[in-house]
């Protein structure tokens, strides 16, 4: 099984800033099987990324993924409100079974 | 539009049994790939197991493997989770999800969940 470990667990910022997620894993991760979601109280999760670095539909540009082996990123290039959130990343094929990482808080400071 | 809804939640003691099951509509069910995917209260996702359109390639997590059974129904457009030997840490949301397609797409629709309880 891989193993998905992100950092930080919680991130205080403000909006407008800009911020980077990290996801490392276990093993190496294809580049064609990690992807990101973003999860807000109550709701189900959302795709954001996938295949790395591409935005799945309707994502804005502020948004983008890069990496590759076993170290991968998130970017949010300015923070809105909406994007304070729980953040996961996945890889979803790289090992027939697929993990989530444990996720990263995003919370107004 | 696509459209997952999950239903069968609720509580159970422990050593009970469970069947989830998830209805899809807005998508050819039978040509996707769907998993099971559950969320302890105040904790992280976790990927359960995965089936493909015609039940041929299933997948369990280690965490449930022996004790929960996916299944589909393509003349019904169902997804079904049995759960077996239910323990307290199954406590959580359960979510069905759909990949793009196939193995090794990413989970682009989510029901909303359901609630599943394991207490005495």
């Amino acid at each position: 099984e891989i193993v998905l470990t992100q950092s930080p667990d919680t991130l205080s910022l403000s909006p407008g800033e800009r911020v980077t997620l990290s996801c490392r894993a276990s093993q190496t991760v294809s580049s064609t099987y990690l992807g990101w979601y973003q999860q807000k109280p109550g709701q189900a999760p959302r795709l954001l990324i996938y295949g790395t670095s591409s935005r799945a539909t309707g994502i804005p540009d502020r948004f983008s993924g890069s990496g590759s082996g076993t170290d991968f990123t998130l970017t949010i290039s300015r923070l809105e409100p909406e994007d304070f959130a729980v953040y996961y990343c996945q890889q979803y094929g790289s090992s027939p079974m697929y993990t989530f990482g444990q996720g990263t808080k995003l919370e107004i400071k | 539009q696509v459209q997952l809804v999950e239903s069968g939640g609720g509580l159970v003691k422990p050593g009970g049994s469970l069947r989830l099951s998830c209805t899809a509509s807005g998508f050819a069910f039978s040509d996707y790939y769907m998993s099971w995917v559950r969320q302890a209260p105040g904790k992280g996702l976790e990927w359960l197991s995965y089936i493909d359109g015609d039940s041929s390639f299933i997948n369990y997590a280690d965490s449930v493997k022996g004790r929960f059974t996916i299944s589909r129904d393509n003349a019904e457009n169902s997804l079904y989770l049995q759960m077996n030997s239910l323990r307290a840490e199954d406590t959580g949301t359960y979510y069905c999800a759909r990949p793009t397609v196939a193995y090794g797409d990413p989970f682009d629709y989510w029901g909303r969940g359901v609630q599943v309880t394991v207490s005495s």
